[in-house]
């Protein structure tokens, strides 16, 4: 099955940017995902990419994905405080099937 | 708000008692997933429903058991718990549009077994 590594920590200043790398064992995903978890709360969606795309960009998110590495990441430009939480990778093959999901990695941003 | 609302936020019990869980997907949303998290395992997917049929299982134990039902609402069953089963449980809708599919989640209730 699908297996998905992420580093767990990650400290920025506030106005830096992040990169959030992961990668994944299934080249058949279809979808990839980033879910943001902050401290006593359920998963958000922040955003996906589908497997024929490069990049994805939604404001301050960018989307890379290295489909022969099997490498996704993630950037948040201008990292604020209040990103900081734990961020989660996550495949999929699209349609109704289930994702799974990295162990996620803690964004700690500082003023 | 992700509009997948799970009840109750919070459940303490004690071992070898049983749970219910229980999860109301986003509207329009057929398909429910079940997610356990734990601190050692991470985010664990345990069973899927779609339109009121279990659809994918995954490392669900045999003492949970889960049922969605005709208004689409699901729960999850958890019986003879352990303390290993103390964790947060996530439910997740999904819908798929626009060629893609997004998968919502709850707040999720946090359990703990004592």
């Amino acid at each position: 099955g699908e297996d998905v590594e992420q580093s767990l920590f990650l400290s920025v200043r506030e106005g830096d940017s992040s990169v959030i790398n992961c990668t994944y064992t299934d080249s058949s995903s279809t979808y990839l995902y980033w879910y943001k978890q902050e401290p006593g709360a359920g998963l958000q969606l922040l955003t996906y990419i589908f497997s024929n795309m490069d990049m994805k960009q939604d404001q301050r998110l960018t989307v890379l994905l290295n489909k022969k590495d099997k490498h996704l990441s993630l950037r948040i430009a201008d990292t604020q405080t209040g990103d900081s939480a734990i961020y989660f990778c996550a495949g999929g093959l699209g349609g109704y099937s289930t994702l799974t999901f990295g162990k996620g990695t803690m964004l700690l941003v500082s003023p | 708000d992700s509009g997948v609302t799970q009840t109750p936020k919070h459940l303490i019990t004690a071992t070898g008692q049983r749970v219910t869980l229980r999860c109301s997907p986003r509207s329009g949303d057929l398909s429910v997933y079940w997610y356990q998290q734990s601190l050692d395992q991470g985010l664990q997917f345990l069973i899927q429903y779609y339109n009121g049929e279990e659809r994918a299982k995954g490392n669900i134990l045999e003492r949970f058991s889960a049922q969605q039902f005709p208004d689409l609402h699901s729960e999850l069953n958890l019986s003879s718990l352990e303390l290993g089963d103390s964790a947060l449980y996530f439910c997740a809708s999904s819908a798929y549009r626009d060629g893609g599919t997004e998968a919502f989640f709850g707040q999720g209730t946090r359990l703990t077994v004592v």
